[in-house]
């Protein structure tokens, strides 16, 4: 299995493009979620999606689009990037949509904006 | 809502020294709690987790975490810390029902 898997690794936007994170996992997982990472303030949740279909926001939502036609893709578009999109982004994923299971994290996307 | 603090913001210690990095919780209801690892441009990787039963909880690499209802604690421990368990250290809560919260992260500095 290759896990949770995170593409692209880099990405450098200017001011008010639009883009998406890929985020795939053939662990057939019910739940997904996206995080970003920002220096001391830890992981904040953006998305996530309790199976395919379903979606709901986080504590994060704002500039933010997530998607789930089928339980192995869950990708984050972001609409008009803004400078204060800069951040490392992980794609997580657990077994039910009970989030007591282990989240297995994706290795990451370094977003900047400029 | 449910939320976790982790007050230091870098521990550091002498390998084989014991360790302890430290999380309080705030939460309604029961607390489920969860202890990641980071390891330099990598994703987070699961540790342990508490759910229910004994206080004290295994988890990998030698980890274990005291789970302390009155003093709403958490705390990560290891008898003999390693160079190697240099890394980012994060508490994580469930936010009933779909939602897991992180806290802001311990880096923990081993040094030999």
């Amino acid at each position: 299995n290759a896990g949770v898997t995170q593409t692209p690794k880099f990405q450098v936007l200017k001011t008010g493009q639009s883009m998406t994170l890929q985020c795939a996992q053939d662990m057939n997982h019910e739940y997904m979620s996206w995080y970003r990472q920002d220096p001391g303030m830890g992981l904040r949740l953006i998305h996530y999606s309790v199976g395919a279909g379903i979606t709901d926001q986080g504590e994060v939502p704002n500039g933010y689009n997530v998607s789930r036609s089928t339980t192995e893709d869950f990708p984050l578009r972001l609409l008009s990037a803004a400078p204060s999109q800069t951040s490392v982004y992980f794609c997580a994923s657990s077994f039910r949509q009970t989030t007591t299971d282990t989240q297995y994290f994706g290795p990451g996307t370094r977003l900047t904006v400029l | 809502a449910q939320s976790v603090a982790q007050p230091e913001d870098q521990v550091n210690v002498a390998e084989g020294n014991p360790l302890t990095v430290k999380c309080t919780y705030s939460v309604s209801g029961n607390p489920y709690l969860f202890w990641y690892v980071q390891y330099p441009n990598r994703g987070l990787q699961f540790l342990l987790k508490y759910i229910t039963g004994d206080n004290l909880v295994k988890g990998s690499y030698g980890f274990e975490a005291e789970f302390n209802k009155s003093q709403t604690s958490f705390h990560l421990k290891k008898p003999s810390a390693l160079v190697s368990d240099s890394a980012l250290y994060f508490c994580a809560v469930r936010d009933p029902p779909d939602k897991l919260i992180f806290g802001t992260g311990t880096r923990l500095q081993v040094f030999p």
